[in-house]
Parts: structure tokens; sequence; C-alpha cells
């Protein structure tokens, strides 16, 4: 099965900050098929982007995603303290579908 | 509105059962794959299993195989994951979550039921 390795396991900004969230496979992502989630406490998680850089329906365009092969990110480009949430990244190319661990993003 | 509702959770003792449902609505549930998923404490999200459309197609994570069964039921809009031989490590909230089409994985989710595996 692919693992999917994600850094830091915490990041703590500031508002208006950029945020940088690394995503990295064991092996080499089927045709794109990696995605963002991002859940807070006592929540379901909530999709943000899918096959790599698609934000979902009604996601806000300061999240953007990126990357190919083993090495994926997601970029939240101002931060607001609304973003502060657990972001895990999945794959969904191969079975089976597999996530990261999950970054921690706080607002300070 | 699409809503998804999980329930069956519980407390419940190592080699024991427990049958989760998950009542769905705002969409036409025969036409989805859907996928159970699992998160237990201080741990990342797990993939659990998953329904093809019509019920015919299972599939499930290593660690579950032979222990859950997943089914649904088209005509009264319910998915339901079956859960015996229970052990400790099964401890975990449960979503259930909607495969919207290939390319886009799990865009809808339920807020999950807490499953308990303790003596």
């Amino acid at each position: 099965e692919i693992v999917l390795t994600q850094s830091p396991g915490t990041l703590s900004l500031s508002p208006g900050e950029r945020a940088t969230l690394s995503c990295r496979a064991s092996q080499s992502i089927t045709n794109i098929y990696l995605a963002w989630y991002q859940q807070k406490p006592g929540q379901a998680p909530r999709l943000l982007i899918y096959g790599t850089s698609t934000r979902a329906t009604g996601i806000p365009d300061r999240f953007s995603g990126s990357g190919s092969g083993t090495d994926f990110t997601l970029t939240i480009s101002r931060l607001e303290p609304e973003d502060s949430a657990v972001y895990s990244c999945q794959q969904y190319g191969s079975s089976p579908w597999t996530f990261g661990q999950g970054t921690k993003v706080e607002i300070k | 509105e699409v809503q998804l509702v999980e329930s069956g959770g519980g407390l419940v003792q190592p080699g024991g059962s427990l049958r989760l449902s998950c009542a769905v609505s705002g969409f036409t549930f025969s036409s989805y794959w859907m996928h159970w998923v699992r998160k237990a404490p201080g741990k990342g999200l797990v993939w659990v299993s998953r329904i093809n459309s019509d019920g015919t197609s299972t599939s499930y994570a290593d660690s579950v195989k032979g222990r859950f069964t997943m089914s649904r039921d088209n005509a009264k809009n319910t998915l339901h994951l079956q859960m015996s031989s229970l052990r400790d490590e099964d401890t975990a909230v449960y979503y259930c979550a909607r495969h919207a089409q290939q390319l886009i994985p799990l865009d809808y989710w339920g807020q999950g039921t807490q499953v308990t595996v303790s003596s």
C-alpha cells in the first residue's frame, strides 16, 4: 500500500501568513489522484482539493494544491482564523486508499 | 441538501459485534459508491471499506477483512457496516462518506459515530 507522510506535524502561523503543507508518497501516485481534506474538532472531514489541484465546490481560492509523482503540496495563501484545523492528504489512485497522518495548523 | 447520518455506535467488549448504519438523503443514493472511514484518537484517517452503487461489489482494508461486512439498501437509502470480532484497535469514530466520481473522492461525509471497544 502507498504510505503518505505529511510534514510538518504542526504549523503555527499568524493570520495573513502563508502556510505550506507537504505530503510525500512512498511510491508514485496514479493519475494525479491526490486529495486534501480539512477537519476541525468535532466535525467531519471536508474535501478541499481533488485531482492534486482542483478546488472542491465552495472552497476559497486561498487554498491551492500542486505536485506530481511522490511530492505534493497544499498552500493556504493568506491564513484566516477559521483555517485552524488538521489537514490530511489522501491518495485514491491505488487500492487501498490511504491517508497521511495529518498536519495541524494553528493560528497565533 | 445532502445529508449523511450515522448511528449504531457504542461501547462493546472485545470479541463483540456492532452494526453501524448511515441514513442518507438529498441525492440519488443508488447512483453512488459509498465508503466507511475511521479515525482513532490521536491517529490519522483510515479507509475501512467501500461498496459499489448496486451493492454487488465490496472491498475492505486488510485490518478488517473477514470481520467487517459492508452492505446497502438502496430502497431505504441506507448503508450498513456489520462489525464482528471487535478488537481494541477498532476503537474510533466511524464516518460514512459519498464517493462522487472517479476523479472526485469523498465529497460528503456524515458527522461520525463513536465505537469504543473495551472490557
